[in-house]
């Protein structure tokens, strides 16, 4: 596609559920990133792909959270057991790598708005 | 690690004023650094950035910013508002290779 997809749009969802949000990123881009957006926290950083492997998993904030890349491009982002504290918008990016002349030249999807009540 | 820091959450101008927003960073080392925008209901979209090629960077929609090394800032200006501006507008930092490190945004507002 010509941007990144991401779906679904929004989602809610009661709390203990779990979610599956999905990221198509762009034809080519093997980096791919997901970042989480909420009131008064600013964008923060939950994982990165360099193709199917995810070495930096760092930004995930509990065993709840797990994501997963297969054939280098579509990625699900998990949450089980949902909390109320998950409510966020769930940004993926993609750039063509992590390293070299495009390092941080991420292009975003808009997101999937999680509402867990 | 390394950071960045947004002053202001919230920045209001007159349309045709000059719009500055402020980001310092902390860095050991001169890093990347960006600016990226979002408008309401959408993704981030990257609106220019540094990698020490030179100091004054052009961006896209008329924006620039300018690396100091001695006041660690990567201020973001643009000489005249046009309400078209208004949105959300992040700085990041690039720790090397890999994540970005996103501040926590400066929403800017303009008044006609």
């Amino acid at each position: 596609g010509a941007g990144v997809s991401q779906s679904p749009s929004n989602k809610v969802t009661e709390k203990g559920k779990d979610v599956e949000l999905r990221c198509d990123p762009i034809s080519g881009h093997t980096a791919l990133y997901w970042y989480r957006q909420s009131l008064g926290q600013g964008l923060e950083f939950l994982i990165y792909f360099q193709g199917n492997s995810a070495p930096d998993k760092s930004g995930l904030p509990s065993d709840r959270f797990s994501a997963e890349r297969t054939g280098g491009s579509v990625s699900t982002l998990t949450i089980q057991r949902t909390q109320q504290e998950d409510s966020a918008v769930y940004l993926c990016a993609s750039s063509l790598a992590a390293s070299g002349p495009n390092t941080g030249e991420l292009f975003f999807g808009e997101g999937s708005r999680l509402t867990v009540l | 690690a390394q950071s960045v820091t947004q002053l202001g959450s919230h920045v209001s101008v007159s349309e045709g004023a000059l719009v500055l927003l402020r980001c310092n960073y902390s860095s050991s080392v001169p890093p990347y650094l960006f600016w990226y925008v979002q408008y309401p209901n959408q993704g981030l979209q990257l609106l220019l950035k540094y990698t020490s090629a030179a100091t004054l960077v052009k961006g896209i929609n008329g924006f620039e910013a300018e690396f100091k090394k001695s006041e660690t800032s990567f201020h973001l200006t643009k000489p005249s508002a046009h309400m078209s501006d208004a949105a959300e507008y992040f700085c990041a930092v690039s720790r090397g290779a890999q994540k970005l490190v996103f501040g926590q945004g400066t929403r800017l507002t303009i008044n006609p």
